[in-house]
């Protein structure tokens, strides 16, 4: 199993400009949840998917922020214009839904806007 | 609003020196307490799910234990590679509510 996978795993882009970041999922897994890390915030829930459908999107920053889940293997995490506040490291994890067990992360994108 | 609370912020041990991690919780119903481990550059891994009061599970040197307020993560001995992030996280009772809400976690380092 490769595990979630996750591109780019570094981005650098410039204000304005839009950033995509992509996630695959575990395979069989059904849940799929795209997080921010930053040192003041910690781990902070943007939105997530069961079956594919958006289930809780109350953690998007901002309409400049929007997430798809087209199938059960691909999401992306779209970020249309991107700001310097915007910076920080975005993870994608599956997970079986239903399980009582805890979720599969990737290694992250570290996106970092100037 | 869920909270969740770690401390403290950052431990250093020398290698061999016990010592416990605590995550204090406030919710509304507690569906399960998760730790984490997260090393530099890499997304967290998964350790422990704790579902009841009571409960303690173990892995090699870490124990993790479950009150109805807080959890403990307990290290034995340590060793350099212990030296890592640990997070905590919480899943609520409610509905499809399936998301985890994380404390910042702990960063602990173990000198050899």
């Amino acid at each position: 199993d490769a595990g979630v996978i996750q591109s780019p795993r570094h981005e650098v882009t410039e204000m304005g400009q839009e950033v995509t970041l992509r996630c695959k999922p575990i395979s069989g897994h059904n849940s799929l949840f795209w997080y921010r890390q930053t040192m003041m915030r910690g781990l902070e829930l943007l939105i997530y998917f069961n079956n594919n459908v958006p289930i809780d999107d109350s953690g998007m920053p901002e309409d400049r922020f929007s997430a798809k889940m087209p199938n059960a293997s691909f999401s992306t995490l779209k970020i249309q214009p991107s700001e310097p506040r915007d910076s920080a490291v975005y993870f994608c994890a599956s997970s079986l839904l239903g399980s009582l067990g805890g979720y599969t992360f990737g290694s992250g994108t570290r996106l970092t806007v100037v | 609003e869920d909270q969740v609370t770690q401390s403290p912020e950052a431990l250093r041990l020398q290698e061999g020196e016990s010592s416990s991690l605590n995550c204090s919780y406030t919710v509304s119903g507690l569906r399960g307490l998760f730790w984490y481990r997260q090393d530099p550059g890499k997304g967290p891994e998964f350790l422990f799910t704790l579902y009841s009061a009571g409960e303690e599970k173990e892995k090699e040197r870490l124990k993790a234990t479950l009150t109805k307020k807080e959890s403990f993560l307990h290290i034995t001995a340590p060793k350099p590679e212990d030296s890592a992030t640990y997070l905590c996280a919480v899943r609520v009772s409610g509905g499809s509510n399936y998301k985890l809400t994380f404390g910042k976690g702990t960063l602990l380092t173990v000198n050899p």
